[in-house]
Formats: structure tokens, C-alpha cells, sequence
């Protein structure tokens, strides 16, 4: 229950094309989704963040929809670029207690194609 | 303002010995993760400490430990090396209570 479910783990866009990760959890005490960025020998960025009680965030070519009966959440990456090329990691926060901790989903490798 | 900044980089240790790694966060944050990075397990919660207690605590064994200063800066320790630790060992910090959590660039840890 504690699991956030990622998928593809792997893909592969033209560039200007739409990338689109796809994760799912269990957990309905969850009500933070962040979703990070990282690149080669760096540390996870957070890249865009949303809560059970929005549907929809969209900050510059990165939006994140989400879909709280069935316990799903997607990021879109509009007109993708090379520069986009990393691996994307969603995650969950559980709001109970007063604690920090995220729970990752296994990543998902971003390659664009020039 | 200066990002979290981890030390050192890259550690090549042997089985059985000990280790430690440090985490300075970003000014005034007062919490700090630790999180285990492997290609098999992925990013797993290690611990998170808060104005120098510890809040919660992921699956690990007892071998994995760690503590926090009156700085805020962080230390994790790992006695008993096992091959299985190796990994990127990754801190993170916040400003509070806040949830935007900001990592370091990481800790590279080799265990031959």
C-alpha cells in the first residue's frame, strides 16, 4: 500500500513530440505528488508538485494531471527538448504524521530525439 | 543561497569497515533526508531528522545510522559494509514543515 507504481520505464520522443509518465498508488492518505528530475551524477530536482484537490498544474511545458478516484497521476512534457532528456521520478507524501518522507516510484528514462 | 552541499563525493570502502557521510542544507532549512539510490531498489527513505531529532525512520537495518547537529548539518553512518550498500546516498532538505525537499548532488559509495 505504501507503493507508487511508474511506468514506462523507458521512453523515447522526437523532439518537439509529448512525453507522458504514468504513476499510480494505493495509499489514499497520500496528498502531496511531487514529481523530480535528474540528471547524470546530479541529485533529483523538483520539477512540479500538485495536490489530491486540483486536477490540473501546469508550470511552463510541464503539467501534471491528476485523477484522484483512481488514484492516478501523469506528467506531460509539452514540445519536448533534448535538453529534457533524464530520468523522471514520481513520488507520494503521506500527509499523516509530521514527517518529510516521499515514497518514489522506479523512475522513468526520458530520452529525446533530436 | 547555496544548494546542499554532501561530502565527500566518492568513497571506495571494503566490506566490514565503516563509514560516514555529511549533509549541510540549504541555509535555515532545519530538515534533512536521507535517501538510498540503486539501480535495483531505487530511491529508498533511509531517515529525517528535525531540529536534531530524528521523525521517522525507513526499512534499513541497524547498521544505518544518523544524526543531526544544533547546525542542522547532518551525519549518516554505515558500520559493517556490506557490497550491498553500494549506492548513491542522496540528503535532502526543507525548510520546516515545508514538503519542497531540495537534494545534494550525492555521495557515491563503492564498497569492494
Amino acid at each position: 500500500q505504501q507503493q507508487v507504481k511508474q511506468s514506462p520505464q523507458s521512453l523515447i520522443v522526437q523532439k518537439g513530440g509529448i512525453s507522458i509518465i504514468n504513476c499510480a498508488y494505493e495509499n489514499t492518505a497520500f496528498d502531496y505528488f511531487p514529481w523530480y528530475q535528474q540528471f547524470p551524477g546530479k541529485g533529483p530536482a523538483l520539477l512540479i508538485a500538485i495536490r489530491p484537490d486540483v486536477s490540473e498544474k501546469k508550470e511552463g511545458r510541464f503539467t501534471i494531471s491528476f485523477n484522484k478516484s483512481a488514484k492516478q497521476f501523469s506528467l506531460h512534457i509539452m514540445d519536448s527538448q533534448p535538453g529534457d532528456s533524464a530520468t523522471y521520478f514520481c513520488a507520494a507524501k503521506d500527509y499523516g504524521g509530521a514527517t518529510n518522507k516521499l515514497i518514489f516510484g522506479t523512475g522513468t528514462l526520458l530520452a529525446v530525439q533530436p | 543561497k547555496a544548494g546542499v552541499t554532501q561530502t565527500p563525493r566518492y568513497l571506495i570502502k571494503t566490506r566490514g569497515q565503516q563509514v560516514t557521510l555529511s549533509c549541510s542544507p540549504i541555509s535555515g532549512h532545519r530538515s534533512v533526508s536521507w535517501y538510498q539510490q540503486t539501480p535495483g531498489q531505487g530511491l529508498q527513505f533511509l531517515f529525517e531528522y528535525f531540529s536534531e531529532t530524528q521523525r521517522n525512520k525507513g526499512n534499513f537495518p541497524g547498521r544505518f545510522s544518523g544524526r543531526q547537529f544544533s547546525n542542522s548539518r547532518s551525519e549518516m553512518n554505515v558500520s559493517t559494509l556490506e557490497l550491498g550498500d553500494s549506492a548513491l546516498y542522496l540528503c535532502a532538505s526543507s525548510f520546516g514543515g515545508a514538503e519542497t525537499q531540495y537534494f545534494g548532488p550525492g555521495t557515491r559509495l563503492l564498497v569492494l
